[in-house]
């Protein structure tokens, strides 16, 4: 069975840096690409970032360039997502979510994470 | 705004039927295949359709998709008041190098 079990979020303040881990278990890591999918309280859900199985192609939104950065650690498991000069605007539940193939071209998500919630505010 | 466009809200009674459509354009639904999801109250999106019309092991056949052009729906039959939740489409834009989603569709049954 697939698990995905996001950490790391927490209260930051603007202008700050957080680091979000996704533990994944149940499948064959490296064979599969990653996402970081994320949902403001009370709105949809906004995709964010994410990365090929061997880790090597990254994509991210427009709203998270040159702040966020997708990474992983295929030896361990995990998926990371470290972000950077945080706004008020990245308060959400982050989702870390399975992609159906190692490539990053998919236009679905197979696996879901339960989400870590992470608060930009002074 | 979202790059793909889906009703605010429908409803419908118990047993009957809802469509809830996802409007998109050349560069993503035009050129990529569709997804939905089901977010319950207070839970984490689960896959209910791919691939435009394929159901992931577990879900029923009340559940179905299409996509024609540049547009799709999510039919739902026989509903039930374990059906309200939150229905959101998704696909890959090709333009944007990204996955984009619709806005959300609440479903609420009567």
């Amino acid at each position: 069975e697939v698990q995905l079990l996001e950490s790391g979020g927490g209260l930051v303040q603007p202008g700050g840096s957080l680091r979000l881990s996704c533990a994944a278990s149940g499948f064959t890591f490296d064979n599969y690409g990653m996402s970081w999918v994320r949902q403001a309280p009370g709105k949809g859900l906004e995709w964010v970032s994410i990365i090929s199985g061997s880790g090597d192609t990254t994509f991210y939104a427009d709203s998270v360039k040159g702040r966020f950065t997708i990474s992983r650690d295929n030896s361990k498991n995990t998926l990371y997502l470290q972000m950077n000069s945080l706004r008020a605007e990245d308060t959400a539940v982050y989702y870390c979510a399975k992609v159906p193939i190692s490539g990053v071209v998919t236009h679905y998500f197979d696996s879901w994470g339960q989400g870590t919630l992470v608060t930009v505010s002074s | 705004q979202s790059v793909l466009t889906q009703p605010p809200s429908v409803s419908a009674a118990p047993g009957q039927k809802v469509t809830i459509s996802c409007s998109g354009s050349r560069s993503n639904l035009g050129m990529n295949l569709l997804s939905w999801y089901q977010q319950l109250p207070g839970t984490a999106p689960k896959l209910l359709i791919y691939d435009n019309n394929e159901r992931p092991s577990g879900i029923p056949d009340r559940f179905s998709g299409s996509k024609s052009d540049t547009s799709g729906t999510l039919d739902i039959t026989g509903l039930q008041t374990g059906d309200e939740a939150d229905y959101y489409c998704g696909t890959w834009d090709s333009s944007l190098s990204a996955v984009v989603f619709g806005g959300g569709t609440k479903l609420t049954v009567l």
